[in-house]
């Protein structure tokens, strides 16, 4: 059974700081990874993905990959109230949309 | 280029009855993803189409049917409705394991 474990939270952090969100996963035939977000009432959006080991930048997002600990993380730089809202992180191992596992997110809050 | 649509938005059902719920993926994506979202399950998967057959399948129940059409739209039908159903519903179109989700389909069963 391939699993992707995320604390559920909520995580607060105050405006401005950094939020370092994490999320590790079972199977190790997983070959990429992504994040999403998801405001309460709304449908997740894709905000990042990585494939290879290390760190992979955009804006103020920044995904890590550390396939030997079977660990991602994703940064989020001078945290702003509209990044408040779950993160989900999903591991997927190929084939047809069954090789995509989510976790079941983390709730971010950032503190005016 | 425009996103996934779902259609309805929103839908209320009683118990017994059936639903149908629509999906168009993004222009070029051939395959479409169903989900269900409650907040004790997180996103579960129910089944994947690829040009018109269905490629992939989770682990609900057979009341849960889907079809794909030529133009890549889907739908998802859901029989004799129980209250347990009560979820978002969502779509997404996908492209090398990068799912993009639609809107979703609130569906409550009362």
């Amino acid at each position: 059974q391939k699993e992707v474990e995320q604390n559920s939270g909520p995580l607060s952090v105050p405006e401005g700081a950094i939020a370092s969100l994490n999320c590790t996963y079972s199977d190790r035939g997983s070959q990429s990874f992504f994040w999403y977000r998801q405001y309460s009432g709304k449908s997740p959006e894709l905000i990042m993905f990585i494939y290879s080991n290390g760190d992979k930048e955009d804006g103020r997002f920044t995904a890590q990959l550390n396939k030997a600990s079977q660990y991602v993380s994703l940064l989020i730089r001078d945290s702003q109230p509209s990044d408040s809202a779950t993160y989900l992180c999903a591991a997927y191992s190929g084939g047809g949309a069954d090789g995509l596992t989510f976790g079941k997110g983390t709730h971010l809050i950032i503190q005016p | 280029k425009a996103g996934v649509t779902q259609t309805p938005r929103y839908l209320i059902k009683t118990r017994g009855q059936q639903v149908t719920l629509s999906c168009s993926p993004i222009s070029g994506h051939r395959s479409v993803s169903w989900y269900q979202q409650t907040p004790g399950q997180g996103l579960q998967f129910l089944f994947e189409y690829f040009s018109e057959t269905q490629r992939n399948k989770g682990n609900f129940p057979g009341r849960f049917s889907g079809r794909q059409f030529s133009n890549s739209r889907s739908e998802m039908n859901v029989s004799t409705l129980e209250l347990g159903d009560s979820a978002l519903y969502l779509c997404a179109s996908s492209f090398r394991g990068e799912q993009y989700f639609g809107p979703g389909t609130r569906l409550t069963v009362t």
